[in-house]
């Protein structure tokens, strides 16, 4: 089956206390992307690779740091992690080329709560 | 800033009619339009899309319009199904950079039986 995977669905963490949330898709996508969801805020891009080894920041990359050496993995890592880092997170995959053509999958989401 | 903006946070419909969702832009850089259905508890699917050189993209019961002049767009869900029933997103993605995603903030529809 088709899909992005992200683990874990749940976490909760304490301030400074580093952590990665990993995400990975069995579809061969060039490009994957994570966002974090907020109430009254929508879905924010934070990082996004459009291959192996090339990744670049949306619009809200503090506080995150990112890597893409496999072409089906990308793990999001919190360094230091803050309680402004609670947030509903979501990694997603697509093909290459343009976003009209090329369906974006996203994974189930991961629960963080920075105490 | 919010570049994309969904100025009503919900929406409820009786089953079998119209629903109207609404969406503003302000870059005029945008090229490429989506919007995504998400239910509780899973990430967002992808229902429905739009270039900027169209104005009207049809998929079923769903229909997107893209009104450039008035940097808006609408989706038009019809008959609602209570299954609709979920937070809905536009997002817009820039010529500049088409792995960029721009999303607003969600409309919640609630589609009455």
């Amino acid at each position: 089956e088709a899909q992005v995977t992200q683990n874990p669905r749940y976490l909760i963490t304490v301030t400074g206390k580093k952590l990665t949330v990993t995400c990975s898709q069995n579809m061969n996508h060039e490009y994957m992307s994570w966002y974090r969801q907020d109430p009254g805020l929508g879905l924010r891009q934070i990082y996004y690779s459009m291959n192996v080894e090339v990744t670049d920041k949306g619009d809200v990359p503090e506080g995150y740091k990112v890597s893409r050496k496999e072409k089906r993995n990308f793990p999001l890592i919190l360094e230091s992690p803050s309680p402004n880092q609670t947030s509903l997170y979501f990694c997603a995959s697509r093909p290459a080329g343009t976003p009209l053509n090329n369906e974006q999958f996203f994974g189930p989401g991961t629960r963080l709560t920075v105490l | 800033d919010q570049q994309v903006k969904q100025n009503s946070p919900s929406l409820s419909v009786q089953e079998g009619r119209i629903s109207i969702l609404n969406c503003d832009y302000t870059n005029s850089m945008f090229d490429y339009f989506l919007w995504y259905k998400k239910y509780p508890a899973e990430g967002p699917t992808f229902l429905i899309s739009i270039s900027s050189i169209k104005d009207k993209n049809e998929d079923g019961r769903f229909t997107v319009f893209l009104n450039k002049s008035a940097k808006h767009l609408s989706l038009h869900i019809v008959p609602s199904q209570p299954g609709d029933s979920a937070v809905y997103f536009c997002a817009a993605s820039p010529t500049s950079g088409t792995y960029k995603y721009i999303f607003g903030t969600g409309t919640r529809l609630k589609v009455l039986a």
